[in-house]
């Protein structure tokens, strides 16, 4: 199985400011990667999926690739309240199993 | 997009009794699915994969004559849990996978066992 870490949270940010999130990952032939997030009690949405190294803008969120380095980032910017969840990162096997880090919770605070 | 349903969003069983929750891609075809398991304030934890046509594989630890899984077409595949026990108290996420790689969940099952 590959290993998949994130930074260790919890992550508390003002509105309006930039929450950085990152994932390494420990398979250097992995060619797809992907962010999730996850509401309390909800189950995970697809918000990222980014397969080349450099950036991936969607919307506020940007996803930062570095295959040399092994890792992904995200960056939520202008944060809302709404963003408040747990962000996931993801990186599949060759069997299409999704391998997961631990997880980022991000609060926004108002 | 694309969109992945489970029924029941919610179930309430009696211990001993047996279950099924569905899972349907709406928009895509899915030839293989997912099953996970979520206890509160944990990760997910894939239970299986379900392959359309094929018999599903489990994870180490996880059983397949409790949790009995059939991928009978290209958008739906079915969980059965079997003889529900309070510890099988859950909540049940399938996901389908669309493209090589990517996948996409339900809203989920909560079970809970009396």
């Amino acid at each position: 199985q590959k290993e998949v870490e994130q930074n260790s949270g919890p992550l508390s940010v003002p509105e309006g400011a930039i929450a950085s999130l990152n994932c390494t990952y420990s398979d250097r032939g992995s060619q797809s990667f992907f962010w999730y997030r996850q509401y309390s009690g909800k189950s995970p949405e697809l918000i990222m999926s980014i397969y080349s190294n450099g950036d991936k803008e969607d919307g506020r969120f940007t996803a930062q690739l570095n295959k040399a380095s092994q890792y992904v980032s995200l960056l939520i910017r202008d944060s809302q309240p709404s963003d408040s969840a747990t962000y996931l990162c993801a990186v599949p096997g060759n069997d299409y199993k999704l391998s997961f880090g631990a997880g980022t919770t991000v609060t926004v605070r108002a | 997009g694309a969109v992945v349903s489970q029924h029941p969003s919610w179930v309430i069983c009696k211990s001993g009794t047996s279950v099924k929750i569905e899972c349907r891609s709406l928009d895509f075809q899915a030839t293989t699915m997912f099953w996970y398991r979520q206890f509160p304030k944990q990760s997910l934890m894939l239970m299986a994969t379900s392959n359309e046509g094929s018999k599903a594989t489990y994870e180490q630890g996880v059983e397949k004559d409790k949790f009995l899984i059939n991928h009978a077409s290209l958008t739906l595949s079915t969980l059965t849990v079997t003889s529900a026990h309070p510890e099988d108290s859950s909540f049940y996420i399938c996901s389908a996978r669309k493209g090589p790689f990517e996948q996409y969940f339900g809203p989920g099952t909560r079970l809970t066992v009396t």
